[in-house]
């Protein structure tokens, strides 16, 4: 079955602890990103990846690092999580090349509490 | 880069009555223009989608219409049912921005 799959799907955590989000996707998809979904802010893109070793900052990256060494990961990593890093996590594939956008698929999220 | 303004945030109709939820956006070279449907504590799933070679799309009850001039495109769901309740997102890409620019979200409430 195509999908995303992102894990953990909930964690608490507290502030100052490492903590490393996956995201895995078995479409041979270039593109992935990394959202996060607060009430009344919509979706926000922290960080995406045009493809393998590629990946550049959205529109909220503080705090926040990734890596891309394989094509169907894409980890978000929280080096020192901070309580307004508290928020619904979403990664995302999709076919989509340079100017070329497709349909994005989302992972089930992730729940983060930070306390 | 792109910045998509999404109107109105919070939208409650009949069941039965049509919703209109409308988006602008500001990159002129955006050219696909996705509408997701988010359920409660759900992922975001895509329901209809639109190319800017094209100025209206259908697919059953729901319907997206592109102005490329006007920089504005808009969802149309008709014969509304209480399933239809969910928040929306748009979305524009495909310009000079990688990837997908969303908008804030509408909550659409189905009143029975």
């Amino acid at each position: 079955e195509a999908q995303v799959t992102q894990n953990p799907r909930y964690l608490i955590t507290v502030t100052g602890k490492k903590l490393t989000v996956t995201c895995s996707q078995n479409m041979n998809h270039e593109y992935m990103s990394w959202y996060r979904q607060d009430p009344g802010l919509g979706l926000r893109q922290i960080y995406y990846s045009m493809n393998v070793e590629v990946t550049d900052k959205g529109d909220v990256p503080e705090g926040y690092k990734v890596s891309r060494k394989e094509k169907r990961n894409f980890p978000l990593i929280l080096e020192s999580p901070s309580p307004n890093q508290t928020s619904l996590y979403f990664c995302a594939s999709s076919p989509s090349r340079g100017r070329i956008s497709y349909e994005q698929y989302f992972g089930p999220g992730t729940r983060l509490t930070v306390t | 880069g792109e910045n998509v303004e999404q109107h109105p945030s919070t939208l409650s109709v009949q069941e039965g009555d049509s919703a209109v939820i409308k988006c602008t956006y500001s990159d002129s070279a955006s050219n696909y223009f996705p509408w997701y449907k988010q359920e409660l504590g759900k992922r975001p799933q895509l329901i209809i989608d639109i190319r800017s070679n094209v100025g209206e799309k259908k697919d059953q009850r729901i319907a997206v219409t592109l102005n490329k001039t006007a920089k504005h495109f808009s969802l149309h769901i008709t014969e509304t049912q209480p399933e239809d309740s969910a928040v929306y997102f748009c979305a524009a890409g495909g310009g000079g921005a990688d990837g997908l620019t969303f908008g804030k979200g509408t909550h659409l409430i189905i009143q029975p």
